[in-house]
């Protein structure tokens, strides 16, 4: 068990409608990362917050959008989804260690859209 | 364009051999590099990290070995185990430390 949750764990819904995905970080984690990981794509960044605060935005569609909140949970909106955004998307938090910086991934939410 | 590629996609190694993951970059501005293992339904796990200044880390059977000059760098699982089977990826860190860049996975499996 890594620490981080995420909800719902599974996601079922139909083209055009809009979701939230939630995660909750490590306690004292203030990073969270949010990466959607598909069969053909591998794990692909989306967006990084640290403590509130947009750090870096990957390969988001202007469809998604995210925020981190004060305290410090994040969320993932999916809009207008269409088929193609069937994934997993899981979240990370992360803390600096003494290599670099450690990512605890959650279980992931495995959305279908139908 | 992928600014981590990782090799071979999926890898078949008997039980007490060595698992060998390759990865290459091209961008000089990563500066951190980790290996995770994924299991079937799980997240992603930190399974070893190196910096660019190390050539080589050795945590237990797991050995990461960097070469900075040609920018690759590898995972060796030695005495591979069937509890090894599991996805990994590799992945760099851009330098400001805020976005991380994965390999595609390598699916390894280990027969007894």
């Amino acid at each position: 068990d890594s620490g981080v949750t995420q909800t719902p764990k599974h996601l079922i819904t139909a083209t055009g409608q809009r979701v939230t995905l939630r995660c909750s970080p490590r306690s004292g984690d203030l990073s969270v990362y949010w990466y959607q990981q598909s069969l053909d794509q591998g794990l692909q960044f989306l967006i990084h917050y640290y403590n509130g605060e947009e750090r870096a935005k990957g390969n988001i569609l202007e469809r998604f959008s995210a925020q981190q909140f004060p305290d410090l949970h994040s969320e993932l909106n999916l809009s207008s989804l269409e088929l193609g955004d069937s994934a997993l998307y899981f979240c990370a938090s992360a803390r600096e260690d003494r290599v670099g910086e450690t990512q605890y991934f959650g279980p992931g939410t495995r959305l279908l859209v139908l | 364009q992928q600014q981590v590629k990782q090799s071979p996609q999926s890898l078949i190694v008997q039980k007490g051999g060595i698992s060998i993951i390759n990865c290459a970059y091209e961008n000089t501005a990563f500066d951190y590099f980790p290996w995770y293992q994924q299991f079937p339904g799980k997240g992603p796990a930190l399974l070893i990290a190196i910096r660019p200044d190390v050539s080589e880390k050795k945590e237990g059977r797991f050995t990461i070995s960097f070469n900075k000059s040609a920018k690759q760098f590898s995972l060796h699982i030695m005495d591979s185990q069937p509890g090894d089977s599991a996805t990994y990826f590799c992945a760099a860190r851009w330098f400001t430390g805020n976005q991380f860049y994965f390999g595609t996975g390598t699916s390894l499996t280990v027969i007894p």
